[in-house]
């Protein structure tokens, strides 16, 4: 059974282009949330998408975008890059199950390294 | 808003016990999660305490004290494999806000 799978691994881009991330969850999952990991820092939270919406969101600006698709499937899009988004991507997927059922157990992909030059 | 302090590197040897500090400041939360993540790796779930006192699961043990606002992570036995980065992280309805980490050094 595949985990959480992220495409691509790595990319560079130049300051003001635009990137698209990708994420498939693990079989069974039918939430997706996207972290940003700066070097030698925690997960920031960016949002989580839950049928197809976006459920919350974190303290990123609008150059920040999502969707999720009919499939569960989940992209992640920056606009106007700046130096400041170079850091690693992470996905993760988990299983609505309502409120206090439990430990919120997500499951986290490798990421996409963003470097921006 | 959400914080939590956790130190930052911590080392230790093969066999030894290790504990991994972690305080935190939030207005309301479910629980405290524990999550490994080694060098370029995702970060993997450890252990959760939704409730005040010990959770053990194999080498691995987690404490929460709502009261003192506090917790930690016990990691029995050390083996070198554990040398990784240990971030705690308060859990939301279905998001977690994560601290910086504790990168655990393990040598021989």
């Amino acid at each position: 059974d595949a985990g959480v799978t992220q495409s691509p691994t790595h990319l560079i881009k130049t300051r003001g282009q635009q990137v698209t991330l990708r994420c498939s969850p693990k079989s069974g999952h039918d939430t997706v949330s996207w972290y940003q990991q700066a070097l030698g820092q925690g997960p920031q939270f960016i949002f989580q998408y839950y049928e197809e919406e976006e459920r919350q969101r974190g303290n990123f600006p609008d150059r920040f975008s999502g969707h999720q698709f009919p499939n569960y499937s989940s992209e992640l899009n920056v606009n106007a890059l700046l130096l400041g988004d170079s850091a690693l991507y992470l996905c993760a997927s988990s299983l609505d199950k309502g409120l206090l059922s439990g430990a919120n157990v997500l499951t986290f992909g490798a990421g996409s390294r963003l470097t921006v030059l | 808003g959400q914080s939590l302090e956790q130190p930052s590197e911590v080392t230790a040897v093969e066999g030894a016990i290790v504990q991994i500090n972690c305080t935190y400041q939030t207005s309301g939360f479910y629980g405290l999660s524990w999550y490994q993540q080694h060098d370029g790796g995702a970060p993997t779930f450890l252990s959760y305490n939704a409730l005040d006192g010990l959770e053990e699961t194999g080498r691995f043990s987690s404490f929460l004290s709502r009261s003192d606002s506090y917790g930690y992570l016990l990691l029995q036995e050390l083996q070198m494999k554990d040398s990784a980065s240990y971030f705690c992280a308060l859990s939301g309805y279905s998001t977690l806000t994560f601290g910086k980490g504790t990168m655990l050094l393990v040598s021989p």
